[in-house]
């Protein structure tokens, strides 16, 4: 079985500022992870993702995440915020080849002026 | 090219409406997916077509109807629908069914059932 904790319901920071999105998963198979953003009334967009190659993942927008095995993560960084972050994150992980997308509950970032 | 189109953006219909939402992609993927996202929830998945055949059905009402037609189109089929229904529909799209694959989403369609 699959699951995803997103910690985070909701993360607010300053403009400028460093973002932090904390995302665990738990997974029977090597899984693949996923972060994709959804900004209001739109559809999913697809940030990054982990497929067991680099365990350091670049993604659209200046954002990172790292995959750690032993601590079951896959957080979600990027060094700066900017206004058009602001938007609901979800964190997803695929374990089996024919199992579906499972998606985390979602963390919603605002950004401050 | 790597978009999904969904259309209509909007709908609004009544309990005893037939309608339908459709979906489209040109990036070759042979896998096409339903989902359907109430506020501030993560989507729910409703259907899976792989390979133009249906694969998996999550226990959705028969009030919802897919169809694939070919590779690139998936419908969803609108029928006597309840206010609970309204929601934002999305379509997504993937090569297939490897682990590695990731889904690209279309822009939703937003019902509203009154």
């Amino acid at each position: 079985a699959q699951s995803v904790t997103q910690l985070d319901s909701h993360v607010s920071v300053s403009e400028g500022t460093p973002v932090l999105l904390r995302c665990n998963y738990s997974s029977s198979y090597s899984p693949s992870l996923f972060w994709y953003v959804q900004h209001p009334n739109k559809g999913l967009q697809l940030l990054l993702k982990y497929t067991s190659a680099a365990t350091l993942v670049k993604g659209i927008n200046g954002f990172e995440a790292e995959f750690k095995k032993s601590e079951t993560s896959f957080h979600l960084t990027k060094p700066s915020a900017h206004m058009s972050d602001a938007a609901e994150y979800f964190c997803v992980v695929r374990g089996k080849w024919g199992q579906n997308f499972v998606f985390g509950p979602g963390t919603r970032l605002s950004v401050l002026p | 090219d790597t978009e999904v189109t969904q259309t209509p953006k909007h709908l609004v219909m009544g309990m005893t409406n037939k309608k339908s939402l459709k979906c489209e992609q040109h990036m070759g993927h042979r896998a096409m997916y339903w989902y359907k996202q109430k506020a501030k929830k993560p989507p729910e998945l409703m259907f899976v077509y792989s390979y133009e055949k249906l694969s998996i059905n999550e226990s959705v009402p028969s009030r919802f109807s897919p169809e694939c037609p070919n590779s690139s189109l998936l419908n969803l089929h609108l029928h006597a629908l309840q206010p609970e229904d309204s929601a934002l529909y999305l379509c997504a799209s993937s090569q297939g069914d490897r682990v590695s694959y990731e889904q690209y989403f279309g822009p939703g369609t937003r019902l509203t059932v009154t």
